[in-house]
C-alpha cells in the first residue's frame, strides 16, 4: 500500500541555519504530496503542497518540491528561527483523492538561539 | 479563526465511563476523520466519514464509534474509558482530492 517515510529526529539546529527534513513516499499513480507543521499543543497546520511531478510548494520560508523520478519530497528552509521549532509531517493524497492522507511519522525540529 | 472545533480541549475522566468527544465544522467539507496521536507524535486514523450516514473505520477503531447525521458534526464516542485510551484526538475535514485537511486543535484525553 502507500506510505510515507520521514526522517526521524529530533532534529537540533541553531538559529539561521539550513534545513532539511527527507521525505520519501511509495505510491501508485500520482499522488498528491503534503507537509503539515504542529506547534507545541496545537492540531496539524497545512505548511505547503505540491499536486503534480515538478511543482513546488512554497510557504512562510520553506520549500518542497514534488520528485517523482526520486519519490521524494523534502522540505527545506534556507535560515530557521527559533520560531520554527514544531513538529513536521509529511503526507500523501492517493490518487483517487477520496481515501484517507497517510501521514509519516514526523519530525520533531528543535531551534536553539 | 478556527472553522473546525474540538471540544472539551482538556478532559479527565475516571476508567469505565462513556465519554464523547465533539468536532464540528463550518466548512461544508464532506469528508471528515478521528486521529489519534500518541505520544511519539505517530498519528492513527481511528474512523472517517465520507459525508451524512457514511462512517467508515481505520486502523484503531474497535473501541469507539462515530456518527454522521449532520454534515458539520462528526463526535466519537469511546463507551468505556481505560488508560490506554490517554492521548491527543484530533478531528480533521477536507474539501476534496488536491485539498489537504484542515485540523481542529485537538482534544488532550487523561484517563485515570
Amino acid at each position: 500500500g502507500d506510505s510515507v517515510t520521514q526522517m526521524e529526529g529530533p532534529v537540533t539546529l541553531s538559529e539561521e541555519a539550513f534545513l532539511t527534513i527527507n521525505c520519501t513516499y511509495t505510491a501508485t499513480g500520482y499522488p498528491s504530496l503534503f507537509w503539515y507543521v504542529q506547534y507545541p499543543g496545537e492540531g496539524l497546520q497545512l505548511l505547503l503542497k505540491a499536486t503534480k511531478a515538478d511543482d513546488k510548494g512554497s510557504n512562510k520560508g520553506f520549500e518542497a518540491t514534488y520528485r517523482k523520478e526520486t519519490t521524494s519530497f523534502h522540505l527545506e528552509k534556507g535560515s530557521v528561527q527559533v520560531s520554527d521549532s514544531a513538529v513536521y509531517f509529511c503526507a500523501l493524497s492517493p490518487n483517487s483523492g477520496n481515501t484517507p492522507l497517510v501521514f509519516g511519522k514526523g519530525t520533531r525540529l528543535s531551534v536553539i538561539a | 479563526e478556527a472553522d473546525i472545533y474540538q471540544t472539551p480541549r482538556y478532559l479527565v475522566i475516571g476508567t469505565g465511563k462513556k465519554i464523547t468527544l465533539e468536532c464540528s465544522q463550518t466548512m461544508g467539507h464532506d469528508k471528515m476523520y478521528w486521529y489519534q496521536q500518541d505520544p511519539g507524535m505517530e498519528l492513527h486514523l481511528i474512523h472517517y466519514s465520507y459525508g451524512v450516514n457514511s462512517t467508515e473505520k481505520g486502523d484503531l477503531s474497535s473501541e469507539s464509534t462515530v456518527s454522521r447525521i449532520r454534515t458539520e458534526h462528526f463526535p466519537l464516542t469511546l463507551e468505556s474509558a481505560r488508560p490506554s485510551h490517554t492521548s491527543q484526538y484530533l478531528c480533521a475535514s477536507r474539501q476534496g482530492g488536491d485539498y489537504g485537511y484542515t485540523f481542529g486543535s485537538g482534544t488532550r484525553l487523561t484517563v485515570v
